[in-house]
């Protein structure tokens, strides 16, 4: 069964410091890996998107890595500021074929909640 | 302005109640989708679409219908709503559906009470 699995579930920082949240997956076959940003009450808001020869890829002040061996991906924040607070999604597109033809799936995580204080 | 519009963001109706949730893109995607999202579940799959008149189940479509007329327009209907559809819903679209290594737009969600 594919899954994806996040940790911590939630996690309060100090502005300014650094964290780093984890993403673990069992889905297959592989295609990408993404993480979202979803302030409360809004839609998720992209931020990377990484496929299976990418082993680091950044934004700002995020930088996710992939393990495709492992199967274990981390997003980094560096410098954290109050607008960071918000739950982060690890999303895993792997291969489906439904009835009307091959379209990827996409397996979401539960999210981890971060909360940045002063 | 790029952007996933659904409407309504919030409503409460009563069981049995039909009603519509509207998605409209501008961005002449391809692929669209709706999922629900509640607590300690993440967001799950409603149905898709990969293009105009083609439309498949996700993960949880018990109690969904959707059509897909236009390409810009993927409207999620709830024929006979009950209690345990009140969720969070969401519109998704992406430019292509094959392969989708193209980033997803979300819309702004729809928060449904059903009582």
């Amino acid at each position: 069964k594919n899954q994806v699995e996040q940790s911590p579930q939630s996690l309060i920082i100090l502005e300014g410091k650094n964290c780093t949240l984890q993403c673990n997956y069992t889905v297959s076959p592989f295609s990408n890996l993404r993480w979202y940003k979803q302030d409360t009450g809004r839609g998720p808001v992209s931020l990377t998107i990484m496929t299976f020869s990418e082993n680091t890829k950044s934004n700002g002040r995020y930088t996710a890595t992939l393990d495709a061996d492992t199967k274990q991906s981390s997003l980094h924040i560096t410098a954290s500021q109050l607008s960071d607070s918000a739950s982060y999604i690890c999303v895993v597109s792997g291969g489906r074929r439904g009835v009307t033809g091959t379209a990827s799936k996409l397996t979401f995580g539960t999210g981890t909640r971060l909360q940045v204080t002063l | 302005e790029a952007q996933v519009t659904q409407n309504p963001r919030y409503l409460i109706t009563v069981t049995g109640k039909k009603l519509t949730v509207t998605c409209s893109q501008n961005m002449n995607h391809e692929y669209m989708s709706w999922y629900r999202q509640d607590p300690g579940l993440g967001l799950r799959q409603i149905y898709y679409s990969m293009n105009v008149e083609v439309t498949d189940k996700g993960d949880v479509p018990e109690g969904y219908k959707v059509s897909r007329k236009e390409k810009r327009n993927f409207p999620l209907i709830l024929e006979s709503p009950s209690p345990n559809q009140t969720s969070l819903y969401f519109c998704a679209s992406s430019r292509k559906a094959g392969g989708l290594t193209g980033e997803l737009f979300f819309g702004e969600g729809s928060r449904l009470t059903v009582l």
